[in-house]
């Protein structure tokens, strides 16, 4: 069973970067592609980005000029970079599996909190 | 890219029905056989309940079902049950090659 965890800092200050990982266990990160998701306080989910695991990534335009994505298939994992963050990058973060076979994204992390403050 | 229009809440009794509908363009629903449906209980990650406009995965309910039409996709929940309380949030693929999503919509079983 495919299982997600988001690993990272909790706390952010502002104009730094926040750099977050996802682990990917119980099957290889090959042939899918992958996400970041986030969650405002009181708000809804918003797509960040994706990437393939041979490296092709899409990002939302809200944050393209600030967001890097990148997969190492031999750790199994993908990561997330978010420069010159402000408090409004402050939510939960979430790593997802995009199965383009059903549209869908199948399997997801447990989510973590991420605040920006000085 | 704007999100996808959704009512902010809906309510209904048990064993009730109710839709919510997701409102789009001809650039992400309109285009898109990929609209999926997310059920998000707070604390929890949130899950697929539809997939590919209807499709439900292996253990969701029948009791979930998914449609579109135009521009509009619709998710309808029969036989409401308390557990249903959640937020609702549709997805489209656009044709930019990104993903969108609804604002979410707050169901409230009364």
């Amino acid at each position: 069973q495919v299982q997600l965890q988001e690993s990272g800092p909790g706390l952010v200050k502002p104009s730094a970067t926040l750099s977050l990982t996802c682990t990917v266990s119980g099957g290889p990160i090959s042939r899918y592609y992958w996400s970041w998701i986030r969650q405002s306080p009181g708000k809804g989910l918003e797509w960040i980005a994706y990437i393939y695991y041979s490296g092709t990534t899409k990002y939302n335009p809200s944050v393209e000029s600030r967001a890097t994505v990148s997969v190492d298939t031999s750790e199994n994992h993908f990561t997330l970079n978010l420069k010159s963050v402000t408090v409004a990058d402050t939510a939960t973060y979430y790593c997802a599996r995009w199965a383009f076979i059903s549209g869908a994204f199948d399997i997801w992390g447990q989510g973590t909190m991420v605040t920006v403050s000085s | 890219q704007s999100a996808l229009t959704q009512p902010a809440s809906v309510s209904g009794s048990p064993g009730q029905s109710i839709t919510i509908s997701c409102s789009g363009s001809s650039t992400d629903v309109g285009n898109s056989n990929y609209v999926s449906w997310y059920q998000h209980h707070p604390d929890r990650a949130p899950k697929v309940i539809i997939y590919d406009v209807s499709n439900r995965p292996s253990g969701v309910s029948n009791r979930f079902s998914g449609s579109k039409s135009g521009n509009t996709a619709s998710l309808t929940i029969s036989g409401l049950q308390a557990e249903d309380e959640a937020d609702y949030y549709c997805t489209s693929y656009t044709t930019s090659r990104t993903v969108i999503f609804g604002g979410g919509t707050k169901l409230i079983v009364l």
